[in-house]
């Protein structure tokens, strides 16, 4: 079954500890992204990809890395997290440049920091 | 930075009754998507129209998109319980070598049994 995976779906944690929400797709996509969610702004773009090795800043990146060492995995990493970074996080993948251009998601990583 | 906007932000209507989701976005896109999200999940995508295409349908769903107003409707024809979601128009445009999708905030349909 094509899809996206997260792991894992939910998370507390405390601040500054360093955590990794992992995301893999089968579909052989090469453009992957990160979005956080929250209540009234919709979702907003942290980072993306479009190919292995070749990630930028979207536009709320401030706390997050990611890597792409693999077309199919494109983990989130939260070096020292915050309470601000309290939310609903979402990877999604789409085949790759030009269409077609709707997007995967993954079923969401809810995640707390206290 | 935030560019589609949905109204209204939540719609509460009988099952059988039409519901009409309205996206107003601020710069110029080469399409424009609508997504649905059941509470807590992750998105679904629904339908796709390209800025060159006025209509779409897509089994009860009807898109329209109006460049010249920078505006989008989606109408969700004889509603069902089962409609009920979060409904996101997504705004999709060229940034750099990328086709960037930007999010609006959402309208949360309720539809009553």
């Amino acid at each position: 079954e094509a899809q996206v995976t997260q792991n894992p779906r939910y998370l507390i944690t405390v601040t500054g500890k360093k955590l990794t929400v992992t995301c893999s797709q089968n579909m052989n996509h090469e453009y992957m992204s990160w979005y956080r969610q929250d209540p009234g702004l919709g979702l907003r773009q942290i980072y993306y990809s479009m190919n292995v090795e070749v990630t930028d800043k979207g536009d709320v990146p401030e706390g997050y890395k990611v890597s792409r060492k693999e077309k199919r995995n494109f983990p989130l990493i939260l070096e020292s997290p915050s309470p601000n970074q309290t939310s609903l996080y979402f990877c999604a993948s789409r085949l790759g440049p030009g269409q077609p251009y709707e997007q995967y998601f993954g079923p969401g990583t809810r995640l707390t920091v206290t | 930075s935030q560019q589609g906007e949905e109204d209204p932000q939540a719609l509460s209507i009988q099952e059988g009754e039409n519901a009409t989701m309205n996206c107003s976005y601020k710069t110029s896109i080469n399409n424009l998507q609508w997504y649905r999200q059941n509470s807590g999940r992750g998105l679904v995508h629904l339908i796709l129209i390209r800025s060159n295409e006025r209509e779409k349908h897509s089994g009860r769903l009807r898109v329209t998109l109006d460049t010249s107003k920078k505006s989008s409707s989606l109408l969700i024809t004889a509603s069902r319980a089962a409609d009920t979601a979060s409904y996101f128009c997504a705004t999709g445009a060229r940034s750099g070598g990328y086709n960037k999708l930007i999010f609006g905030a959402g309208t949360r349909l309720a539809v009553h049994p």
